[in-house]
């Protein structure tokens, strides 16, 4: 057990449809980060956030955002969904921003999003 | 952000030593190199982090040779429980970065 939650484990819906999918980190870390995985593209990182603040942006279309609230969980939001969003959602966590040298990323068990 | 490069497949019998190399030419003075391992439909986690020469832990040690530009890892005497994807990071500590996983190698334990 990572310690880092994720909700809802599976997820079945509709094209056009929106949906969130809500991470909540270790106790103490300050640090989330989204990826995405499907399987013709790997993992692909999404967005980080810091302590409630954006960090980083990688790959993340118009259509998703994301926000860590006070108590440091983190909802990330799919809306406009079309059959490519189908995919393993992933969060994970670490204690600082960009500390490698800390260790790790702390990942959760992800939420499978299946858009029909 | 150095560019890390892998086998995409590898194929092991149980009981055998595997190593897996990955070669980052262009990483900086302030990069490690970590090993994260994933079962299907589960997270990533983390195995192993080094900086240089060699880092050895219950699960598996990490090789670094003197000029940085390559690291092997290697998992002794591995079972078929070992079958996963094993990514190789790197990355240097505080500022932007960002872990970025490539595809990874598939290394698949057989009887």
């Amino acid at each position: 057990d990572s310690g880092v939650t994720q909700t809802p484990k599976h997820l079945i819906t509709a094209t056009g449809q929106r949906v969130t999918l809500r991470c909540s980190p270790r106790s103490g870390d300050l640090s989330v980060y989204w990826y995405q995985q499907s399987l013709d593209q790997g993992l692909q990182f999404l967005i980080q956030y810091y302590n409630g603040e954006e960090r980083a942006k990688g790959n993340i279309l118009e259509r998703f955002s994301a926000q860590q609230f006070p108590d440091l969980h983190s909802e990330l939001n799919l809306s406009s969904l079309e059959l490519g969003d189908s995919a393993l959602y992933f969060c994970a966590s670490s204690p600082l921003w960009g500390a490698v040298d800390t260790g790790e990323l702390f990942f959760g068990e992800g939420s499978r999003l299946t858009v029909l | 952000l150095a560019k890390t490069t892998q086998p995409i497949s590898m194929d092991s019998y149980e009981g055998q030593e595997v190593n897996i190399t990955c070669s980052h030419n262009n990483i900086a003075t302030n990069d490690y190199i970590t090993w994260y391992q994933q079962f299907p439909s589960q997270g990533p986690r983390f195995i192993i982090q080094g900086y240089k020469t060699k880092v050895t832990n219950e699960v598996a040690s990490l090789f670094i040779p003197a000029d940085r530009k390559s690291s092997t890892l290697s998992l002794p005497r591995v079972s078929l429980s070992d079958t996963a994807v094993y990514y190789c990071l790197v990355g240097g500590s505080g500022g932007s970065y960002i872990p970025t996983f490539g595809r990874g190698t598939s290394l698949i334990v057989h009887p």
